[in-house]
């Protein structure tokens, strides 16, 4: 069975200050996605990787892929209020189904 | 252009009771994937549609059934609905490039 453990599980921070969240497995996937997601509402796509050590950048967020395509970090640069929601990690291992992680609670506190 | 939409937002239903979920993909996309998520969890996948058939299928029992329609927009059926399965529902819409975008999600609760 397939797993994606993110941790960690709850975050509280300050605004301004760096975060990094990582979503691990054993597993081998052949893409993994970062979601946010606030109270209420569906997930919101914010990147889809797909090689082995890719890094992406979306403003203040850094995404990397893990070498061996098994794990991914993501990471907030002086984070904001704005920022706080649940993050999602969520792998393809080459089908149609997507895994999604446990999820990482983040806070920012003004 | 519209994105993923869902009905109803919110149904309370009572245990033995059957529920149907609507969803219409964002435009442009062919495949609908429908994914269950409980309260303080990630989603977990119950199947995908692609050209009217289910084509994959997560660990869920018989009971959550499902039904593309040609112009892409999605039925999920539960029977028998137990009280496990409060939740909310979450539509996710893709097409070739297998990027997911979600809808809001339908708040099931039962009763």
């Amino acid at each position: 069975t397939q797993l994606l453990e993110q941790s960690p599980q709850f975050l509280s921070i300050q605004e301004g200050e760096n975060l990094t969240v990582y979503c691990n497995s054993s597993s081998v996937f052949s893409s993994l996605q970062w979601y946010r997601q606030e109270p209420g509402e569906g997930p919101v796509l914010l990147v889809t990787v797909v090689t082995g050590g890719e890094v992406k950048k979306l403003k203040r967020l850094t995404f990397q892929f893990g070498d061996a395509r098994k794990d991914s970090s993501l990471h907030i640069t002086a984070a904001q209020p704005g920022d706080t929601g649940l993050y999602l990690c969520a792998g393809s291992s080459g089908t149609y189904k997507y895994i999604f992680g446990t999820g990482t609670r983040l806070k920012v506190l003004a | 252009d519209a994105g993923v939409t869902q009905s109803p937002t919110h149904l309370i239903k009572t245990r033995g009771q059957q529920v149907t979920l609507r969803c219409s993909p964002k435009s442009g996309h062919d495949t609908v994937s429908w994914y269950q998520q409980a309260l303080g969890q990630g989603p977990q996948f119950i199947f995908q549609y692609y050209e009217e058939e289910e084509r994959q299928r997560g660990n869920f029992p018989d009971r959550f059934s499902g039904h593309q329609f040609p112009n892409y927009s999605s039925e999920l059926n539960v029977n028998a609905l137990l009280l496990g399965d409060s939740a909310l529902y979450l539509c996710a819409s893709s097409s070739v490039s297998y990027e997911q975008y979600f809808g809001p999600g339908t708040r099931l609760t039962v009763t």
